[in-house]
């Protein structure tokens, strides 16, 4: 039972480079989300999708781009990454979008820019 | 924009002792999820409350949601070094503005 699967666990980028997270669900989730932890910031939302081929800003969209790329699948790319982004960053996902449901959560992707 | 205080944001104890976390905003909210996260993995949900004064039990875990749906608290009783982790609190209207507290930090020392 994977649930929510996400790669890669460990990145090193360059300034300036270029990297996409990977995001699957096997849960037949409509609902998918990335969100990014910082020491001291809590969770905070980057993009989410309510449906396939749908995408919306959270509250921290600058500097990422997402793609909705089938049900399953939900990416997350840093075009010109910057120290800043150097963070943990979760996919989600969700059954519906109602409030109140369970947000299933992958293990993390530990990202550093340097 | 709805924002959630937890308090206190770090806590460390000896097993067999209680504890209570609070999460507190000046809004309302619909529904309110407490989350547990261990070092290197994603938080798991441990309960949803979504009736003001409502009073959900998990084990030792006691959770409430505050009559006015602004406010929760955790209380864990007899607390294991199972328990250790960051407990995280969420509110929302919806989950597309789930809003997260920065975390309280509990380490139990056998």
């Amino acid at each position: 039972n994977a649930g929510v699967t996400q790669t890669p666990k460990f990145q090193v980028l360059k300034t300036g480079q270029s990297m996409t997270l990977q995001c699957a669900q096997d849960m037949n989730h409509n609902s998918m989300y990335w969100y990014r932890q910082d020491p001291g910031m809590g969770l905070r939302l980057i993009y989410y999708s309510a449906s396939e081929g749908t995408t919306d800003k959270g509250e921290v969209p600058n500097g990422y781009n997402v793609s909705r790329l089938n049900k399953r699948e939900f990416s997350l790319r840093l075009e010109s990454a910057a120290p800043s982004q150097t963070s943990v960053y979760f996919c989600a996902s969700e059954k519906g979008q109602g409030g109140g449901n369970t947000i299933y959560f992958g293990e993390g992707s530990w990202l550093t820019v340097v | 924009t709805q924002l959630l205080e937890q308090s206190p944001q770090f806590l460390s104890i000896q097993e067999g002792e209680n504890l209570t976390v609070y999460c507190n905003s000046s809004s309302v909210f619909s529904s309110l999820q407490w989350y547990r996260q261990e070092p290197g993995e994603g938080p798991v949900l441990l309960v949803t409350v979504v009736t003001g004064g409502e009073v959900k039990k998990l084990k030792r875990l006691t959770f409430q949601f505050g009559d006015a749906r602004k406010d929760s608290s955790l209380h864990i009783t007899a607390a294991q070094p199972g328990d250790t982790g960051l407990y995280l609190c969420a509110g929302g209207p919806g989950s597309e503005k789930l809003v997260f507290g920065k975390g309280m930090k509990l380490t139990v020392n056998p």
